[in-house]
């Protein structure tokens, strides 16, 4: 089936730094790229998504970045905190639109 | 929160087995997933609907199977279960399938021994 490939699995950072995630999928007709978050214990929760007609997304300290034509899309957390350990999964739509693919997940650690 | 409950939350059951496990949502949403997360592998899709009685396949639909009789609840069934099932399910629905919002239930915890 159609792939998403995410990196890196672990990931370290200190508090006040920055952390990107990365991801690539390979179903040109996917349309849709959204990010969760997963806190242990817990099911994923939406933090953010892009839509492929827009280039970059910026909420609070998170964004996402599209690159359609290379298919990759990115997640950045700008002055990370200890709350934002958690793990993080991006994922693509496939299927025609019907479901998505998500990435394996990446484990942020903030360490204070 | 959204209106999503999966039962059981915990679960151990013997090999060879049937078990079904159940997701109501309260949203009248019309789409329904079934994921499942191992360590390693992320979530993986298991079978989704798209409405009362239309189920289609995921990447790792062996071994399952899906019924939806009723908009609110979609029932996930291991038919013979088997210690590679041993994993966390997760069922999430969304309005408008998989370019809108999915919400995700709390999982349910599925130990086959």
């Amino acid at each position: 089936g159609e792939n998403v490939e995410q990196h890196p699995s672990t990931l370290s950072v200190q508090e006040g730094d920055s952390a990107v995630i990365k991801c690539t999928y390979s179903d040109s007709a996917s349309n849709y790229f959204p990010w969760y978050k997963q806190e242990l214990g817990k099911g994923p929760q939406l933090i953010i998504d892009i839509r492929s007609n827009v280039g970059e997304k910026k909420d609070q300290r998170i964004a996402v970045t599209l690159n359609k034509t290379a298919k990759h899309f990115s997640l950045h957390i700008t002055e990370t905190q200890p709350e934002d350990s958690a793990v993080y999964f991006c994922a693509a739509t496939i299927n025609s639109g019907y479901a998505l693919n998500f990435g394996k997940g990446t484990s942020l650690l903030v360490t204070p | 929160d959204a209106g999503i409950t999966q039962s059981p939350r915990h679960k151990v059951t013997e090999t060879g087995t049937p078990v079904t496990l159940r997701c109501h949502q309260t949203e009248n949403h019309r789409y329904m997933y079934w994921y499942r997360q191992d360590p390693g592998h992320g979530l993986r899709l298991i079978h989704y609907s798209y409405g009362v009685k239309d189920t289609d396949k995921g990447e790792v639909s062996d071994g399952y199977s899906v019924s939806r009789s009723k908009t609110e609840d979609f029932l996930l069934t291991l038919e013979s279960a088997t210690s590679s099932q041993t994993s966390v399910y997760f069922c999430a629905i969304s309005e408008g399938g998989g370019d809108t919002e999915a919400f995700f239930g709390q999982g349910t915890r599925l130990t086959v021994v």
